[in-house]
């Protein structure tokens, strides 16, 4: 069966450095991989998305993620944080069937 | 473009009270979820819709819960009765059509509390 992990509840950060958000994946067949963002009181929001092609992918508030096959992880980064990034980290997987399963999160917590 | 609506905000009954949730997806959106998001775990699945049929409720505990999407556009989610570990965040998301490269947009959420 299909699943996601997050080995991380927690990651913590000085603002103005590299984050990364770890994130490996089960599933059969071809991926389809997401990250998601959650704030406070609010729904999740998409960040980005791999169906194929480059293994490094851009996505909003200059996030990206890097897929890699062989160790079947999709780690979210970005280059220098910022405060404001603060908040509820999901990845997640669907394949053919269709059903989107989401990993625990991750809390990101950026200090200044 | 307006986003996923949903309402109520936040809900506070009785076990073995009733409750009902509402959401309204992006417009064109055909297909439309229900999640249940327990504190401290990612969001699971309830139940898909594409248009107005149901494509997958596999996860929904349908002694109590139940879910219906009538002319293809909004949405309720109804339990009766709850129970204290139905307290959750509802989480109701829309998405253009069902292909798996397709994001998904999500609402609020509904905040509820069983006492």
């Amino acid at each position: 069966a299909q699943s996601v992990a997050q080995p991380e509840d927690q990651v913590n950060v000085a603002e103005g450095n590299p984050l990364t958000v770890k994130c490996t994946y089960s599933v059969s067949g071809n991926p389809y991989l997401f990250w998601y963002v959650q704030y406070p009181n609010r729904g999740l929001q998409f960040l980005l998305k791999y169906i194929t092609g480059d293994n490094l992918v851009k996505g909003s508030y200059g996030f990206e993620a890097e897929f890699n096959k062989s160790q079947t992880s999709f780690h979210l980064k970005k280059p220098s944080a910022l405060v404001s990034d603060s908040a509820l980290y999901f990845c997640a997987v669907r394949d053919k069937t269709g059903k989107l399963i989401f990993g625990q999160g991750t809390t990101l917590q950026v200090k200044p | 473009e307006a986003g996923v609506a949903q309402s109520p905000r936040y809900k506070i009954i009785e076990k073995r009270q009733s409750v009902a949730f509402w959401c309204n997806p992006i417009s064109g959106h055909a297909t439309l979820y229900w999640y249940q998001q327990i504190l401290g775990q990612g969001p699971k699945l309830l139940i898909q819709f594409q248009n107005n049929g149901v494509v997958d409720d596999s996860q929904l505990p349908k002694d109590r819960f139940s879910a219906e999407r009538l002319k293809g556009v909004d949405s309720t989610l109804k339990i009766q009765p709850a129970k204290l570990e139905d307290s959750a965040v509802y989480l109701c998301a829309s998405s253009l059509e069902d292909y798996p490269r397709d994001e998904q947009f999500f609402g609020p959420g509904t905040r509820l509390t069983v006492l």
